[in-house]
């Protein structure tokens, strides 16, 4: 199975700072089709997961533009360009690309100070 | 809006079986497959499988052969997912997610507890 690695496991930051979160796959996630199939999901305390961006860097409708994903190959980064107090929560990187093996990160716990 | 609906908490005894639910709205059932993921403290996110909620074709991870079985009844527009002889290792939050690739639309998760 394709091993994703998220980093840092954890983020303590104040509102207003800028946040980024690395996620790396051990191997390719360029697909066949061309298309790179890696999302980044929230999961805010006590509620379900949450899409934010799919196909490396494309935000979901209501999803807010301080939101942003980059990355190729195997190294894709998100990142909030100022954070705010409803960021908070775990957010996990995962692949589809090698579906029907679907593979997510360990995840990310953004705290806010 | 699109809606995935889950069944409420279960509590079950080691060796039984529990069956899962997630109602979808909003959208044509049909048209969208049902993806299933498990979610512990220990191990996170893992993939359970699909169903293919047109035709009722399934595809498990190999980790949850013979422990998950999916089914769909297209007349409520409802998924299932049965587990089977579960163990303390079953204890997890299901969740429910519309599609293969995408998982745009999640269920509210549903808490299993294996506990005798």
């Amino acid at each position: 199975d394709v091993v994703m690695t998220q980093t840092p496991v954890s983020l303590s930051l104040a509102i207003g700072q800028p946040a980024s979160i690395s996620c790396k796959s051990s191997q390719s996630l360029v697909h066949s089709d061309g298309k790179t199939y890696l999302s980044w999901i929230l999961q805010r305390p006590g509620q379900s997961p949450k899409r934010l961006i799919y196909l490396v860097s494309k935000l979901d409708s209501g999803v807010p533009d301080r939101f942003s994903g980059s990355g190729s190959e195997t190294e894709f980064t998100l990142k909030i360009s100022r954070v705010e107090a409803e960021d908070l929560g775990v957010y996990y990187c995962w692949q589809a690309t090698h579906f029907p093996q679907l593979t997510f990160g360990s995840g990310t716990k953004l705290e806010i100070k | 809006q699109v809606q995935l609906q889950q069944s409420g908490a279960e509590l079950a005894k080691p060796g039984s079986s529990v069956k899962i639910s997630c109602k979808a709205s909003g959208y044509t059932f049909t048209s969208y497959d049902i993806s299933w993921i498990k979610q512990t403290t220990g191990q996170g996110l893992e993939y359970i499988g699909y169903i293919n909620t047109g035709s009722g074709g399934t595809y498990y991870n190999e980790k949850f052969k013979g422990k998950a079985t999916l089914t769909v009844d297209k007349s409520s527009s409802t998924a299932f997912m049965q587990l089977s002889s579960l163990t303390p290792e079953d204890t997890a939050v299901y969740y429910c997610a519309r599609g293969l690739l995408g998982f745009a639309y999640w269920g509210q998760g549903t808490l299993v507890t294996v506990s005798s």
